[in-house]
């Protein structure tokens, strides 16, 4: 059974930095695409970021491009994401996702919660 | 960037009533579109890809169609466990990958 389990959420002021991990588990982790997806209270699924299986090339929303920085650790089956310069409109769930490529997310976590306030 | 437009906002339907969700994409996104349920609480669930495939262990009441830039989601039985916030997602051209912003199911 595929189980992903976010972890790292929390409140953190603004401007401040926080890390988020996922561990993976259930499947050949180095084998797919990840992705992190969050929803912000009362709001919408916003993509944020993904990584792919060959070289790991890195992709990710204009709202976080330059802050964020997604990473794997393919022998811990783990999915990172370091979050930097924090706003209050990052406040937000932040779900790891497992990327079937041509099939949509097949699997998510639970999500983690983190609220950018002073 | 793709913007995905879904309609209605919310949806107030009988259980045992059939509930059609519609989702529109800007431009092309051929048949690579998902639909995802979510409930409060929970992780998103995906029910659909590529426009009409049920995803596993999804019951055969969802069902999805169409192509290009215009989709529906129909439950054709509603039960009670089904009224929940469905997403849609085009995943032709990413990145962004793009959400609707929901359609609401809600018991009349």
């Amino acid at each position: 059974e595929v189980q992903l389990l976010e972890s790292g959420g929390g409140l953190v002021q603004p401007g401040g930095s926080r890390r988020l991990s996922c561990a993976a588990s259930g499947f050949i982790f180095r084998n797919f695409a990840m992705s992190w997806v969050r929803q912000a209270p009362g709001k919408g699924l916003e993509w944020v970021s993904s990584i792919s299986v060959i070289d790991s090339n890195t992709y990710y929303a204009d709202s976080v491009k330059g802050r964020f920085t997604i990473s794997r650790d393919n022998s811990k089956n783990t999915l990172t994401l370091q979050m930097n310069s924090l706003r209050s409109e990052d406040t937000a769930v932040y779900y790891c996702a497992k990327d079937q490529l041509g099939m949509g997310f097949d699997s998510w976590g639970q999500g983690t919660l983190v609220t950018v306030s002073s | 960037e793709i913007v995905m437009t879904q309609s209605p906002a919310t949806l107030s339907v009988s259980p045992g009533e059939r509930a059609t969700l519609s989702c529109r994409a800007s431009r092309s996104v051929s048949t690579n579109l998902a639909w995802y349920q979510k409930k409060p609480g929970q992780a998103p669930r995906l029910l659909i890809y590529g426009a009409s495939t049920r995803a596993t262990g999804i019951p055969a009441r969802f069902s999805g169609s169409g192509s290009g830039t215009e989709f529906t989601l129909t439950i054709s039985s509603l039960q009670s466990e089904d009224f929940a916030v469905y997403f849609c997602q085009q995943y032709n051209n990413w990145p962004p990958y793009t959400f609707g912003q929901g359609t609401k199911l809600e018991i009349k």
